[in-house]
């Protein structure tokens, strides 16, 4: 079946990194994004990676992939108070282009 | 440039009311999508179109049904409204449904409460 799975709290201190994981079930996933959703606000994408790519770097963040175990992580160096929210896992399935499968979401509250 | 846009933000129903949920995007794109957000969940689709004049059922369609008549406007209708509806429902679209190009903006969403 289709799920992605997520923790749904991690509590980090201001400029430490942040490690937020994902595991997924679908082999077939071709895409795999990270959104962001600030309070009150709608789901806004940070950053996305091929299937057949490892790693993939942008400024403060990283996005590692591990095919084999299904497992994705975004990692946040030097976490700041304007990183507080809520990063949703995604994939999309080659057999069906159309359908997103969200996980539930980590909220992502930083202590000072 | 707007995007996504929703309205209203935030509505308060009585069981057995009825509401349309609006949905305009100003970026041409082809494909609309409606998901709702339940606590401690992801976003389920509920419908999703690929053009105007073209409407198919997400994951949780039924007490919703949706139209587009125009490639901007993607409307969706609660013809019954029951608590099980209570959520925050986002509306989004994208240029493309190929596996590439399927990135999805959003709308800053509605809160609808059944009561």
């Amino acid at each position: 079946g289709e799920d992605v799975e997520q923790s749904l709290f991690l509590s980090v201190r201001e400029g430490d990194s942040s490690v937020i994981n994902c595991t997924y079930t679908d082999s077939s996933s071709t895409y795999l994004y990270w959104y962001k959703q600030e309070p009150g606000a709608g789901l806004q994408l940070l950053t996305y990676i091929f299937s057949n790519m490892d790693m993939k770097q942008d400024q403060r963040l990283t996005v590692l992939l591990n095919k084999k175990d299904k497992h994705l992580s975004l990692r946040i160096a030097d976490t700041q108070t304007g990183d507080s929210a809520i990063y949703f896992c995604a994939e999309i399935l080659y057999s069906s282009a159309s359908k997103i499968i969200f996980g539930s979401g980590t909220r992502l509250s930083i202590r000072p | 440039n707007a995007g996504v846009t929703q309205t209203p933000k935030f509505r308060i129903l009585k069981i057995g009311q009825s509401m349309t949920l609006q949905c305009t995007q100003d970026m041409n794109h082809n494909y609309m999508y409606w998901y709702r957000q339940d606590p401690g969940m992801g976003l389920k689709l509920i419908y999703y179109s690929v053009g105007a004049g073209i409407t198919d059922k997400g994951e949780v369609p039924n007490g919703y049904n949706v139209s587009r008549s125009t490639t901007e406007d993607f409307p969706l209708r609660l013809e019954l409204a029951a608590p099980s509806q209570t959520s925050v429902y986002f509306c989004a679209s994208s240029y493309s449904q190929s596996a590439s190009g399927n990135i999805q903006y959003f709308g800053a969403g509605t809160r609808l409460s059944v009561l």
